[in-house]
């Protein structure tokens, strides 16, 4: 049964970076046809998709934060991260790290983090 | 992008109820779009994919339709479990795009 986790801090301060990782257990991330991704939701808001890495390294990212996001991953840990540059307040949310496969929708989902930008 | 919008926004319901959800997708996507069932505290869970599919280990009270632009999500008979928000995703173009939800509470 595969599964995700997320790990990183839960409070990061105006302007700085967010980093998140996720580590998958019960499959490889080299899978082939497996994507890896993020989603976040804001407190009491809906569902935004960030990006995702494919199985061969290429990466996809939403256009509204294309420019502050990297996700990266590392085959030998068997993970995959995040990293989001500038945050401010609105980069508050929860954090879900996911996996979907080619030509079907999110069937795994990391717990989620908690991620806060405050000073 | 797609933008990807969802009615009503919240819907009060009680239990053994039909309930009925749409989303209209901004572009055509044929039927590459899902259904999530959301609970508080917990991240999402696929209830229906490509437009109609079951995912396994979901009731059949729960079915979805369309194509193109339009889908439906339909509850036969609601169940104290079915109270969440229901998310639909379009997955036919990246960026990948949520609608805004739809949320089942108790009448």
């Amino acid at each position: 049964q595969l599964q995700l986790q997320e790990s990183g801090p839960g409070l990061v301060k105006p302007s700085e970076t967010l980093s998140l990782t996720c580590t998958v257990s019960g499959g490889s991330i080299s899978t082939t046809n497996n994507y890896w991704g993020w989603i976040r939701q804001p407190p009491g808001k809906g569902l935004e998709w960030i990006g995702n890495i494919y199985y061969n390294g290429s990466t996809n990212y939403s256009p509204s934060l294309k420019s502050r996001v990297t996700i990266s991953a590392d085959t030998s840990k068997n993970q995959f991260s995040l990293k989001v540059n500038s945050v401010a307040a609105a980069d508050t949310a929860v954090y879900y790290c996911a996996r979907r496969r080619v030509n079907y929708p999110v069937d795994y989902w990391g717990q989620g983090t908690l991620v806060t930008v405050s000073s | 992008d797609i933008q990807m919008t969802q009615s009503p926004s919240t819907l009060s319901a009680s239990v053994g109820d039909r309930v009925t959800f749409t989303c209209r997708a901004s572009q055509n996507i044929a039927t590459w779009l899902a259904w999530y069932q959301q609970k508080p505290g917990k991240a999402p869970k696929v209830i229906i994919y490509k437009a109609s599919g079951l995912e396994s280990g979901v009731p059949a009270r729960f079915s979805g339709s369309g194509f193109g632009t339009e889908f439906t999500l339909t509850i036969s008979s609601l169940q104290p479990e079915d109270f969440a928000t229901y998310y639909c995703q379009q997955y036919s173009t990246f960026p990948l795009t949520f609608g805004g939800g739809s949320k089942v509470d108790i009448k």
